[in-house]
């Protein structure tokens, strides 16, 4: 069954510096997604990227944060200068509207980030 | 604006039992899914079942059923004949199909299945 993948699974990094997620989404889908898990709390909403733009962003999704798909298979979450608040754990998710198993979103296993 | 609320924190049942987690929403919408979604310890996030708003019958995956009750805004899940690896945390969620829009989470119930 296709999945979502998401590299890498855990990382640390020092408080200030750059971090890159790294997502490769359903080779079909077409809506991509960012959300947050800060632990022992809910899932929260970042972005929602569709047709190589963003479409909805929530207010945590500030300056600091930004998506890309570089090269049309990668789904990418740049955070520019880490803060010790952004340690989470972070789920890229992806989704094809329309068809049977559609308006279903796919959620990838994560990537752990601690800032220190 | 939607809401999701899960009203249970934590709940314990014995393996083999049936256990019943709840789940209300608030929206104006008519057209939605609705989902329930498993985090195990991995914290990974698996469906386990979803059902689209327009369909009366509830929908059933397995050991796994809903009850949705539109006109009340009530979607619970009844897990039958709990396994030890049904151990998890429960979200229950919402998604507007009206538009490309984002699924929105409840705060979750953490099951814990006792052998």
């Amino acid at each position: 069954e296709p999945e979502v993948t998401q590299t890498p699974s855990h990382q640390v990094t020092q408080m200030g510096q750059e971090v890159i997620l790294r997502c490769v989404p359903i080779s079909n889908h077409l809506y991509f997604y960012w959300y947050r898990q800060i632990l022992g709390q809910k899932v929260e909403f970042l972005v929602s990227f569709y047709n190589n733009e963003i479409s909805e962003k929530s207010e945590i999704f500030d300056d600091q944060f930004s998506v890309e798909r570089p090269d049309g298979s990668n789904f990418t979450l740049k955070i520019r200068s880490t803060k010790l608040e952004d340690s989470a754990m972070y789920f890229c998710a992806s989704s094809i509207p329309g068809q049977g198993a559609g308006n279903t979103i796919y959620f990838g296993e994560g990537s752990w980030l601690t800032v220190v | 604006a939607q809401t999701v609320t899960q009203s249970q924190p934590e709940m314990s049942v014995q393996e083999a039992e049936t256990v019943t987690l709840s789940c209300t929403y608030d929206t104006s919408e008519s057209n939605y899914y609705l989902f329930w979604y498993k985090q195990p310890p991995s914290r990974q996030m698996i469906l386990v079942i979803r059902q689209e708003a327009y369909k009366q019958q509830n929908a059933t995956e397995n050991r796994f059923s809903v009850n949705f009750q539109k006109a009340a805004k009530s979607f619970s899940l009844k897990i039958s004949d709990s396994q030890l690896g049904d151990t998890a945390m429960y979200f229950c969620a919402f998604m507007n199909l009206n538009r490309d829009d984002k699924i929105i989470f409840g705060k979750g119930t953490r099951l814990h299945i006792l052998p």
